[in-house]
């Protein structure tokens, strides 16, 4: 079946280490999102890419950074500049062109600073 | 810049009645999709229902439908005989419709629904 695979599920992050979170789809899909959720903030649009080799920043892309070297590959990594990395990332997925569709999301990955 | 504003962080409903979730939304756009999603425990996120704003019918799937108001900018969702497996997060999210935008979602911060046995 196809879907969107986020690893790990859990990530632990000592200060000032860099840690790369895992997106893949096979689902085709041109477009991909990283969202970050807080509690009482809603999901918050990190970097979202829709075609190979190009992505852009959301609205909390400081301290992130991401590559799309591959359609179906699309990685978040969290830097050490990223000052409160705690937090539930959300990788989501979705054809483009014109229709309503949402977004396919992946299970997440729950990364802790310790 | 899309907003959306889900005014009530939590609800609580019995068990076989019916609950309203608000949303409202603010948009210069006249063309967009609207969505609810639903996160429960597993924090998966699935997709509840969408709606095309150029469509004046309110969508509907099973039990739940959509009050869809574009003058007021508002898009509530309505949950009919309400079921434990319903007790979630639920989000109200926003897409534009223009072609070579983004194609991004805009979620409202959410908001707990609890389903009293």
């Amino acid at each position: 079946d196809g879907g969107i695979t986020q690893s790990p599920k859990y990530l632990f992050r000592k200060e000032g280490q860099n840690v790369t979170l895992s997106c893949e789809q096979n689902l085709n899909h041109d477009a991909m999102y990283w969202y970050r959720q807080d509690p009482g903030q809603g999901l918050r649009l990190i970097y979202y890419s829709q075609i190979v080799n190009d992505f852009q920043k959301g609205d909390i892309a400081e301290g992130y950074s991401v590559s799309r070297e591959k359609k179906e590959s699309f990685p978040l990594t969290v830097t050490s500049a990223q000052k409160n990395p705690t937090a539930f990332y959300l990788c989501a997925s979705c054809r483009t062109g014109t229709g309503v569709r949402g977004y396919t999301f992946g299970s997440g990955t729950r990364l802790t600073v310790v | 810049a899309q907003t959306v504003t889900q005014s009530q962080p939590e609800m609580s409903v019995q068990e076989a009645e019916t609950v309203t979730l608000s949303c409202t939304y603010d948009t210069s756009e006249s063309d967009y999709y609207l969505f609810w999603y639903k996160q429960p425990p597993s924090r998966q996120m699935i997709l509840v229902i969408r709606q095309e704003a150029y469509k004046q019918q309110n969508a509907t799937e099973n039990r739940f439908s959509v009050n869809f108001q574009k003058a007021a900018k508002s898009f509530s969702l309505k949950i009919s005989d309400s079921q434990l497996g319903d007790a979630a997060m639920y989000f109200c999210a926003y897409r534009s419709l223009f072609q070579g935008g983004s194609e991004k979602l805009v979620f409202g911060k959410g908001m707990k629904l609890t389903v009293n046995p």
